[in-house]
């Protein structure tokens, strides 16, 4: 039962490079989130896609693009890699309704961009 | 707008002695609650929630918060602490986006125990 999956665990980039951040859930919820964990300031949302085909804005997402590929994957995408992107990025999954489902989070991918 | 304000970046405590990490929340509308712990390297786990009805909540590991609606409150605490809680705490309010339920988080609260 692995719930949500995440890869890769840690990453180093230089300015300037792009990467891809995978997230895959097997527990057939509806939605999806993309996450980011600095210190001191909790966890804002970069992204969420409600469902299959349909993604939207979050908190934060200058600088990062999303990719809900089926209703098992949803990928974020850094297309010229900042320092200031150097945090830990969460996926999430939950239903969609209620709201008092909780979300599940994968353990996260450590980046640093140098 | 809903928001979530946790006091005290750092908390430290005895081992046997009482945990309480406060939580207050502002929201519009009826709110759902939920703590979660994360552990060192791990993601976040949920630890309880406040949806409706008893306004005692019992989690995991001997937590439980109280929801206290006249104080906009959602404390977590638990009798005795054990070593194995260190960790940071994260409240968290919960709404219905146009597309999908949206968390708000706190900014968390590092959990210490000391032998």
């Amino acid at each position: 039962n692995a719930g949500v999956t995440q890869t890769p665990k840690f990453q180093v980039l230089k300015t300037g490079q792009s990467m891809t951040l995978q997230c895959a859930q097997d527990m057939n919820h509806n939605s999806m989130y993309w996450y980011r964990q600095d210190p001191g300031m909790g966890l804002r949302l970069i992204y969420y896609s409600a469902s299959e085909g349909t993604t939207d804005k979050g908190e934060v997402p200058n600088g990062y693009n999303v990719s809900r590929l089926n209703k098992r994957e949803f990928s974020l995408r850094l297309e010229s890699a900042a320092p200031s992107q150097t945090s830990v990025y969460f996926c999430a999954s939950s239903e969609i309704q209620p709201t008092s489902k909780p979300q599940h989070f994968g353990d996260g991918t450590r980046l640093s961009i140098l | 707008a809903q928001s979530v304000t946790q006091l005290g970046s750092h908390v430290s405590v005895s081992e046997g002695a009482l945990v309480l990490l406060r939580c207050n929340y502002s929201s519009s509308v009826p709110p759902y609650l939920f703590w979660y712990v994360q552990y060192p390297n791990q993601g976040l786990q949920l630890l309880l929630k406040y949806t409706t009805g008893a306004t005692l909540v019992k989690g995991i590991n001997g937590f439980e918060a109280e929801f206290k609606k006249s104080e906009t409150s959602f404390h977590l605490t638990k009798p005795s602490a054990h070593m194995s809680d260190a960790a940071e705490y994260f409240c968290a309010v919960s709404y219905y986006m146009e597309y999908g339920n949206k968390l708000v988080f706190g900014a968390g609260t590092i959990l210490r125990v000391k032998s």
